[in-house]
């Protein structure tokens, strides 16, 4: 079973579209995050929320959008793509106290 | 914010060798994980550390929480093919809840 799961595991889009990514862990984790890594392979916290709660928003633009239906689910939707959004995004769950981390496969994302 | 620096940026070994490689921090953290990327995957968690000197191994891979609480190491014994990915390290800092602070990564490469 996998642990931390994402969908589509490959987006190839047209600048100005607007996309979503979905994320579902089933580890009976709390917390979940948003990450975004760039082609040099940096990650960099976006978002993170906690029991549908919204924790940690890093400097990103408003355009990213993260919805948590449950505490199971963390999707982020994205309008108005832009060439500089390409890049690789995982989702990743934690427990509460956030010791360790557990990542999805990744979601590439192509901005044409 | 905190800062971690990751060093070396890459690595070509032969296999068989051994392998280190660290990270140091700007400021004092609390929990230090290691995680290796495969390509087309997210990273997976290898070894967590929670004290301050604390040296904790997972097979071929022993890492060290620093006694400063501002570094940590990596070892691989004896390296084989499928060591090959980036590996990255994470840090916790105090106060900071359940955000990680990420290292730029180091690029494995094993020749046979």
């Amino acid at each position: 079973d996998t642990a931390v799961s994402q969908t589509p595991k490959y987006l190839v889009t047209q600048m100005g579209n607007d996309k979503s990514i979905k994320c579902e862990q089933n580890l009976g984790h709390d917390t979940m995050y948003w990450y975004k890594q760039d082609s040099k392979k940096f990650l960099k916290i976006m978002f993170s929320y906690n029991n549908k709660e919204l924790i940690i928003n890093e400097t990103v633009p408003n355009r990213f959008s993260p919805k948590s239906p449950d505490k199971a689910h963390l999707n982020l939707h994205i309008n108005s793509l832009e060439l500089g959004d390409s890049a690789v995004y995982f989702c990743a769950s934690s427990t509460p106290a956030g010791e360790t981390q557990y990542f999805g496969p990744g979601t590439r994302l192509l901005v044409l | 914010g905190q800062q971690l620096n990751q060093s070396p940026q890459s690595m070509f070994i032969q296999e068989g060798e051994d392998v280190s490689m660290n990270c140091t921090s700007s400021s004092i953290f609390n929990t230090w994980l290691w995680y290796k990327q495969e390509p087309g995957e997210g990273p997976v968690l290898l070894i967590a550390l929670y004290k301050a000197g604390e040296l904790t191994s997972n097979g071929r891979l022993t890492a060290q929480f620093g006694i400063t609480r501002k570094d940590s190491f990596l070892n691989i014994s004896a390296s084989i093919p499928s060591d090959v990915g980036i590996y990255f390290c994470a840090g916790r800092a105090s106060g900071s809840a359940r955000q990680l602070t990420f290292g730029s990564g180091t690029q494995l490469t094993v020749l046979p």
